[in-house]
């Protein structure tokens, strides 16, 4: 068990410029969640995977975001033309089935828009 | 609907002396509540969790929390701080129903001194 992993750590992109993120859940966890964090808030909610089905998205989530989960292995987050606003730390949660079960997030991309 | 409110945004203690941590949560069902803490350029890790099982839950690193369901509140305790306890916690409430999406407490920045 590696735990849950994000690449890249870090992205620098210009206003107007796509990128996509990936996230590697933890094997056996058919759940997996995006989630938003800038500096000085907590982590908000983004969207839901329930193996490869999206099962709920934040009004956060705009036309611009989408995500996916092939095959409910890893997932990708795209952000279309993207807005200074989009600067945040992007996490990935991966958790296995239960209501009380543990969370376990990966360490995050840090997207920087210019 | 649910919600955290995390009461105090930053806390200073010194080193040896205790931490309380408030969390107040809002909630139609029976939670499931977590803490988690955050270092510094590290992922989001689990303290501890409480699921009915005992009002009273122990954590990693000393820190311990007791649900108290007529205060609706789950505040965070340590006998002793260590300059190593220096980091941001959140607490975290699952929704019963959503997909038990995690919704977040806008964070508690503790400091520790010498």
């Amino acid at each position: 068990d590696t735990g849950v992993s994000q690449d890249p750590r870090h992205k620098i992109t210009k206003r107007g410029q796509n990128v996509t993120f990936r996230c590697d859940p933890i094997s056996e966890h058919n759940r997996l969640y995006w989630y938003r964090q800038t500096l000085g808030q907590g982590p908000e909610f983004l969207t839901y995977f329930q193996n490869e089905a999206q099962l709920e998205k934040s009004r956060l989530l705009s036309d611009r975001f989408s995500a996916e989960r092939p095959k409910g292995s890893f997932s990708t987050l795209e952000i279309q033309r993207t807005e200074q606003g989009d600067s945040a730390m992007y996490l990935c949660a991966s958790r296995a089935q239960g209501v009380n079960t543990e969370a376990f997030f990966g360490q995050g991309t840090r997207l920087t828009v210019v | 609907a649910q919600s955290v409110t995390q009461l105090d945004s930053h806390v200073s203690v010194s080193e040896g002396t205790p931490v309380l941590l408030r969390c107040n949560y809002s909630s139609s069902y029976s939670p499931s509540l977590f803490w988690y803490v955050q270092h510094p350029n590290k992922g989001l890790q689990l303290l501890l969790k409480y699921t009915s099982a005992a009002t009273l839950v122990k954590g990693i690193n000393g820190f311990e929390a007791e649900f108290k369901k007529s205060e609706t509140s789950f505040h965070l305790t340590k006998p002793s701080a260590h300059m190593s306890d220096a980091a941001e916690y959140f607490c975290v409430v699952s929704l019963s129903g959503g997909y038990n999406k995690l919704i977040f407490g806008a964070g508690t920045r503790l400091a520790v001194h010498p």
